[in-house]
């Protein structure tokens, strides 16, 4: 079965500072990963994709790719309080047949 | 107006009944997937159309069938609904591999 798997959180961040999400994923023909934030209630919606190893950055988010480790990363610069959402990581196969998502990362920022 | 849609938004049903769930998209895309997202369990994939006579089921396609009407439309029906099935649904498109998908709103189905 493939997995996508995330710490389920709360991870409280203060106001300003770096906030680090990670996920690992098992299926080693994964080609495409992506990271949604998902605010209480509401749907998902894309904040990054990334389908090479590396960093990706864009504005105050970047992600990191490590195939080897099968390992990818958000890192969020300056959280701010609006930042505080649940944070899916999903890797989609090689044929994009189907996306397989985490159980989200409660990010909290704290005033 | 929204590019992904459901109806109904929130529905409160009976063990045993039947109930359709909606999904229209104008954003042209192929692909349509229904989720459902459950506490500590994520979003788990019912199933998904490449194209109107391609419909695969996915992880947790017991108790669910699917109709794909039309590009637009992907329709979602619990033929007999029991109160495991109390849910937040989701419905996505996408408009081919390496794309990201895009969610509709949610219907948030309760089962008593």
């Amino acid at each position: 079965q493939k997995e996508v798997e995330q710490n389920s959180g709360p991870l409280s961040v203060p106001e300003g500072a770096i906030a680090s999400l990670n996920c690992t994923y098992s299926d080693r023909g994964s080609q495409s990963f992506f990271w949604y934030r998902q605010y209480s209630g509401k749907s998902p919606e894309l904040i990054m994709s990334i389908y090479s190893n590396g960093d990706k950055e864009d504005g105050r988010f970047t992600a990191q790719l490590n195939k080897a480790s099968q390992y990818v990363s958000l890192l969020i610069r300056d959280s701010q309080p609006s930042d505080s959402a649940t944070y899916l990581c999903a890797s989609a196969d090689g044929g994009y047949q189907k996306v397989t998502f985490g159980i989200g990362t409660k990010l909290q920022v704290i005033p | 107006d929204a590019d992904v849609t459901q109806t109904p938004r929130n529905r409160i049903t009976k063990t045993g009944k039947r109930i359709m769930l909606e999904c229209s998209q104008t954003k042209g895309h192929d692909r349509m997937y229904w989720y459902r997202q459950d506490p500590g369990l994520g979003l788990r994939l019912i199933y998904y159309s490449f194209d109107v006579k391609d419909i695969n089921k996915g992880e947790i396609s017991d108790g669910y069938s699917v109709s794909r009407q039309a590009q637009a439309k992907f329709s979602l029906s619990l033929e007999s609904a029991i109160p495991n099935q109390t849910a937040l649904y989701f419905c996505a498109t996408s408009p081919g591999p390496t794309d990201t998908q895009y969610f509709g709103p949610g219907t948030r189905l309760t089962v008593l």
